[in-house]
């Protein structure tokens, strides 16, 4: 089944330790991109990928990283997760055949508290 | 830079009715896409169409259609024959070449039995 995998689904964490948030898509995907959704501010990007070791910021990339070594994964990193990253994440991945911008398939989200 | 505005916070319809949701975009580049994503209570994301900026034809998907307005930087989406189903927060999104997605805040729409 085509999909996109996010782990883990619910975190509840404190100031200042590290973690990762996994993604992983099994389409072979060109494109995977990390978006944080806030009530009344919709889905905002965060970083994304066009291909393996290319990434690019979004409009809130503070405080937080990415890798993409190999295609299928693009995990997310909060080095120093603070209050204001309490949020619900989702992973996407898409095409890019042609050169066009696919649809995007979407993961299940992730939802972090940061106490 | 550009920007996704849905104006409308909330929408209602009766069943098996029509409703359209409106959105607007501001962008200089000539080339890029425009998407309508749906979300019901379990939060998943999903797709209800795709429109390629350089196609004049309006993109449609069964019930659902859009009116995209290219000059006017429109891209409205008309649900016909409402369905109890439909029910969800529709976001209306703008991607470019280079992989940057920007969504709009969101309409609430409610389909009343």
């Amino acid at each position: 089944e085509a999909q996109v995998t996010q782990n883990p689904r619910y975190l509840i964490t404190v100031t200042g330790k590290k973690l990762t948030v996994t993604c992983s898509q099994n389409m072979n995907h060109e494109y995977m991109s990390w978006y944080r959704q806030d009530p009344g501010l919709g889905l905002r990007q965060i970083y994304y990928s066009m291909n393996v070791e290319v990434t690019d910021k979004g409009d809130v990339p503070e405080g937080y990283k990415v890798s993409r070594k190999e295609k299928r994964n693009f995990p997310l990193i909060l080095e120093s997760p603070s209050p204001n990253q309490t949020s619900l994440y989702f992973c996407a991945s898409s095409s890019t055949s042609g050169g066009a911008l696919g649809t995007q398939y979407f993961g299940p989200g992730t939802r972090l508290l940061v106490l | 830079a550009q920007t996704v505005t849905q104006s409308q916070p909330e929408m209602s319809v009766q069943e098996a009715e029509t409703v359209t949701l409106s959105c607007t975009y501001d962008t200089s580049e000539s080339d890029y896409y425009l998407f309508w994503y749906k979300q019901p209570p379990s939060r998943q994301m999903i797709l209800v169409i795709r429109q390629e900026a350089y196609k004049q034809q309006n993109a449609t998907e069964n019930r659902f259609s859009v009116n995209f307005q290219k000059a006017a930087k429109s891209f409205s989406l008309k649900i016909s024959d409402s369905q109890l189903g439909d029910a969800a927060m529709y976001f209306c999104a703008y991607g470019n070449q280079g992989g940057k997605l920007i969504f709009g805040q969101g309409t609430e729409l409610s389909v009343k039995p």
